[in-house]
C-alpha cells in the first residue's frame, strides 16, 4: 500500500531563517506531488505541483521554492522566512490521469516563524 | 473561476444521530468531480468520499453518503450514526476540469459529537 511521509512534524523558526521540508512517498511510481498551506481555521492553499522530476508549477507566487529531485520526493525550501509564512504545511500524492483520484495527504508540518 | 462554499462553521450532533454538512459549488464547467475530507485534531487530512459530476447515483462508503443535487450545485456530506470519532474539521474540494492537479478547497465545517 502507498504511505507518504513528512517531516519534521513541527517547526519553531526565526524570522530569516532558512526552512526546508521534506516528504516522500512509497509504494507507487510517478505520482503527482503537491504542496499545500493551511492557514489557522481555514482551507487550503495549493502552493507548489509537480507532475515528474523536476517539473515544478508554482500557484502562489512568495518566497517558496519546491524541488522534486526524486521521484518520490518533494522538498518545499525558503532561503529566508518571514512571519507570514507561519501555519500548516501538508504534502499530498495523487495518481495522475484519474478523474477520480483524490489527493493523499502526509500528517503535515506545523511551522511558526518568529 | 470555481468555488466552494461551505456555510456552517461549527456543528454539534448527537452521537449516533445523522448529520448532513452543506457543500455548495459554483462552476460553469460541465465536468468535475468533487471531494470531502476529514481533519482530525491531529491534522493529517483523510479522503472520504468521491463524487463525480456525471455520477447518476450518490456515492456512498460506509457510513459516509453524498447527498448531490446537481441543479442545485450541492454536494452535501450526511454521516450517519455518528460516533465520537467523527468531531474533526470537513472540508469539501472540487477537482479543476481541465487541471486535475487543482483542487479548490471550503474553508470547512467543524462537527462536534456529543455523547
Amino acid at each position: 500500500s502507498q504511505t507518504i511521509h513528512q517531516w519534521p512534524a513541527t517547526l519553531v523558526q526565526p524570522v530569516g531563517s532558512p526552512l526546508s521540508l521534506e516528504c516522500t512517498v512509497e509504494g507507487t511510481s510517478n505520482p503527482n506531488l503537491y504542496w499545500y498551506r493551511q492557514a489557522a481555521g481555514r482551507g487550503l492553499q495549493l502552493l507548489f505541483y509537480s507532475v515528474g522530476i523536476g517539473q515544478i508549477s508554482s500557484e502562489v507566487p512568495q518566497n517558496l521554492s519546491a524541488s522534486r529531485p526524486q521521484d518520490r520526493q518533494f522538498i518545499l525550501s525558503s532561503k529566508k522566512l518571514l512571519l507570514s509564512d507561519s501555519g500548516f504545511y501538508l504534502c499530498a500524492w495523487r495518481t495522475p490521469g484519474l478523474s477520480n483520484s483524490p489527493l493523499h495527504f502526509g500528517n503535515g508540518t506545523r511551522l511558526t516563524v518568529t | 473561476a470555481q468555488k466552494i462554499t461551505q456555510t456552517q462553521p461549527g456543528m454539534f450532533v448527537q452521537e449516533k444521530e445523522a448529520v448532513t454538512l452543506d457543500c455548495t459549488y459554483d462552476t460553469s464547467d460541465p465536468s468535475y468531480g468533487l471531494f470531502w475530507y476529514k481533519q482530525p485534531s491531529s491534522g493529517e487530512m483523510i479522503f472520504l468520499i468521491y463524487q463525480g459530476s456525471y455520477d447518476q447515483q450518490n456515492a456512498t462508503e460506509g457510513r459516509y453518503s453524498l447527498n448531490f443535487q446537481k441543479a442545485r450545485k450541492s454536494a452535501n456530506l450526511v454521516i450517519s450514526a455518528s460516533q465520537l470519532g467523527d468531531s474533526a474539521m470537513y472540508f469539501c474540494a472540487m477537482r479543476d476540469m481541465y487541471n486535475f492537479n487543482k483542487f479548490y478547497f471550503g474553508s470547512g465545517t467543524k462537527l462536534n459529537v456529543k455523547p
